[in-house]
């Protein structure tokens, strides 16, 4: 069965401290998709990252496929960036498999 | 531009009713994807479509969901009947496929179903 894990589940930090989310998959796949959700809000897309590292803003992915993990390091963390992280990996014909999150709370 | 629409946002159900939640996905995406989302369970795929052809029914879900696709910017999901368990936030995507078999996935806002 396909699967992906991510750790932590849940991650409490200061503001200004950086985060580390980390998602490893039980097989290779090329493509890895990072989302956002608050608590009733909607699936955010942050990053779509294939391989290598991306960055947008504060936010940067790094995934190694022969490795099957991916990483998503976010700097100088503020109270807005509360939420659900999810990385997803991608089948055959685009289909995602979603990992449980980690909950990132920041605190003033 | 206009992202993925649902609606409704909010519905709630009698055990043993037929609902019937709607899609539209961005204009111009040719894959269409339906997924439920449960605290337990997470996200879980229920159908998807590619070019209007249905890729994926569902499979322990094709008993009592039906999704449909009858033009490339609109599709529906069907629940008949529905049971408390089915009580959910059901999300909709779209993606451009562009024939390397994998593209970035956009979010609808969800509807959240509670069954009674």
């Amino acid at each position: 069965e396909q699967q992906v894990q991510q750790s932590p589940a849940s991650l409490v930090l200061q503001e200004a401290e950086n985060a580390e989310l980390q998602c490893s998959f039980s097989i290779f796949t090329n493509q890895v998709q990072w989302f956002y959700q608050r608590p009733g809000g909607r699936l955010v897309s942050l990053l779509y990252n294939p391989s290598g590292t991306k960055q947008s803003g504060r936010l940067t992915s790094t995934t190694v496929i022969k490795e099957r993990r991916s990483s998503l390091h976010i700097s100088s963390s503020q109270i807005t960036d509360s939420g659900t992280y999810l990385c997803a990996m991608g089948l055959y014909q685009g289909k995602l498999i979603f990992g449980q999150g980690t909950k990132l709370s920041i605190k003033p | 531009d206009a992202g993925v629409t649902q609606t409704p946002r909010h519905e709630v159900a009698e055990k043993g009713q037929t609902i019937i939640l709607k899609c539209e996905p961005v204009s111009g995406h040719n894959d269409l994807f339906w997924y439920r989302q449960t605290k337990i369970q997470g996200l879980e795929l229920l159908s998807y479509f590619r070019s209007k052809s249905l890729m994926e029914d569902g499979g322990a879900f094709k008993d009592r969901f039906k999704a449909e696709m009858l033009n490339s910017s609109f599709s529906t999901l069907k629940i008949q009947p529905t049971e408390p368990k089915d009580s959910a936030v059901y999300l909709c995507a779209s993606s451009f496929d562009w024939g390397g078999n994998y593209a970035e996935q956009f979010f609808g806002p969800g509807t959240r179903l509670t069954v009674l």
